[in-house]
């Protein structure tokens, strides 16, 4: 399978603790994104890297939260102390950069991975 | 800012029935325009896109117009399946961006 993967799927933990979450992309693919989806809602963008460079972080990202992308290819998403609220469905993505042509519009594709649905009691 | 709204759920529908669910989206710059679906326990999927306006993406039967007079970009389907029901999403990038900002998201159910 050449798509996006996540792991793990799921992950309940107890309030307080620490979770981390992997990301691996496809693999042509130098841009990475983070996304947070609630129940009833659509996802919400967290953060993307441009191979090992973060170059963007929500306001939503607090400090709690870590992402990073050492080598350019796969990425983790860390919760400290985790809160009740931070039970979601966290999402990543893939893609290459947008490209550049005579079309201001131009864009490439995001691909999702399957997302890692976190609960915390 | 930029925003994306679509209609509410669940939208119940018989099969073979049309199907619309309208988007329409904040006047900030000239964004891409996305549909994306969720099926049960899956990750998101592109359905289809367009890049600017009068553009009609297209893709399994569903289509839908970038309408840059409206600000919209409903989505149709001429005659829906069971196999359809799924959550739907309507979403933007600006261009040359990186982030995409969703809908809340349209849940389908089609009965059969």
């Amino acid at each position: 399978d050449t798509g996006v993967s996540q792991n793990p799927r799921h992950k309940i933990t107890k309030r307080g603790q620490n979770v981390t979450f992997r990301c691996d992309p496809i693999s042509e693919h130098n841009r990475l994104y983070w996304y947070r989806q609630t129940l009833g809602q659509g996802p919400e963008f967290l953060t993307y890297f441009q191979n090992e460079a973060q170059l963007e972080k929500s306001r939503l990202l607090s400090d709690r939260f870590s992402a990073e992308r050492p080598k350019g290819s796969f990425s983790t998403l860390e919760i400290q102390r985790t809160e009740q609220g931070d039970s979601a469905m966290y999402l990543c993505a893939s893609s290459f950069p947008p490209i550049r042509t005579g079309n201001p519009s131009s864009y490439n594709e995001q691909f999702f991975g399957p997302g890692t649905r976190l609960t915390v009691l | 800012g930029n925003s994306v709204t679509q209609m509410e759920g669940p939208v119940t529908l018989s099969e073979e029935a049309f199907l619309t669910i309208n988007c329409t989206y904040t006047a900030t710059g000239y964004p891409s325009l996305f549909w994306y679906v969720q099926y049960p326990g899956e990750g998101l999927q592109l359905l289809l896109k367009a890049t600017k306006a009068d553009d009609k993406g297209s893709n399994k039967g569903f289509e839908a117009t970038y309408r840059k007079e409206t600000t919209s970009f409903h989505l149709e389907k001429g005659s829906v399946q069971v196999s359809d029901s799924a959550v739907y999403f309507c979403a933007r990038v600006n261009t040359g961006g990186f982030k995409t900002i969703f809908g809340a998201g349209t849940r389908l159910f089609v009965k059969a």
